[in-house]
């Protein structure tokens, strides 16, 4: 059973510029939750899907807005990259409905803005 | 709001030795409290969980936590620590109000294990 993936590993973009970043949740599950975790910092909540509909947000801008397909995938989308953008993007899916309250993460993207 | 309080940004120990990472958290309703590890360049792995169950939790690679409502903490006890220990932990809330609920996280701690 594959549990959570995300693409790609890792990725350099430049200032002003967009990026996508691509999680698939563990089979069973139907929510994704995203996380930026910056160098030397625990990870901070940027949103969740589920039904394919942003469920909660955290306190980022506008410029991160995301997507979550029918077979419960899930992109974020970076726009006008900041050097402050730079740190390793964590996914992370759960059940909604069940009842363990784990949610399991993937290996993160890092992205480095130049 | 809920918030996460790691003391100890970087703790040391010796190989066999008691690992105690300290972990406070504030919350407004009955908290749900895990613990995860992340080892270099990997993603988060769940080391245990309180669900408002037995106040003492066990998870894997020996480590266990306290919940205790009355000093509002969570610490991670493991009695004898192994080389294969060394990494960050993270403490994490939840408002428990479905399985998908949001983590709020510390800062994290790091653990170094010494020969």
């Amino acid at each position: 059973d594959a549990g959570v993936t995300q693409s790609p590993t890792h990725l350099i973009k430049t200032r002003g510029q967009q990026v996508t970043l691509r999680c698939s949740p563990k089979s069973g599950h139907d929510t994704v939750s995203w996380y930026q975790q910056a160098l030397g910092q625990g990870p901070q909540f940027i949103f969740q899907y589920y039904e394919e509909e942003e469920r909660q947000r955290g306190n980022f801008p506008d410029r991160f807005s995301g997507h979550q397909f029918p077979n419960y995938s899930s992109e974020l989308n970076v726009n006008a990259l900041l050097l402050g953008d730079s740190a390793l993007y964590l996914c992370a899916s759960s059940f909604l409905s069940g009842s363990s309250y784990e949610q399991y993460f993937g290996p993160g993207t890092r992205l480095t803005v130049t | 709001a809920q918030s996460v309080t790691q003391l100890g940004s970087h703790v040391s120990v010796s190989e066999g030795a008691l690992v105690l990472l300290r972990c406070n958290y504030s919350s407004s309703v009955p908290p749900y409290l895990f613990w995860y590890v992340q080892y270099p360049n990997q993603g988060l792995q769940l080391l245990l969980k309180y669900t408002s169950a037995a106040t003492l939790v066990k998870g894997i690679n020996g480590f266990e936590a306290e919940f205790k409502k009355s000093e509002t903490s969570f610490h991670l006890t493991k009695p004898s620590a192994h080389m294969s220990d060394a990494a960050e932990y993270f403490c994490a809330v939840s408002d428990g109000e479905t399985s998908g609920s949001r983590l709020t996280f510390g800062e994290g701690t790091q653990l170094t294990v010494n020969p």
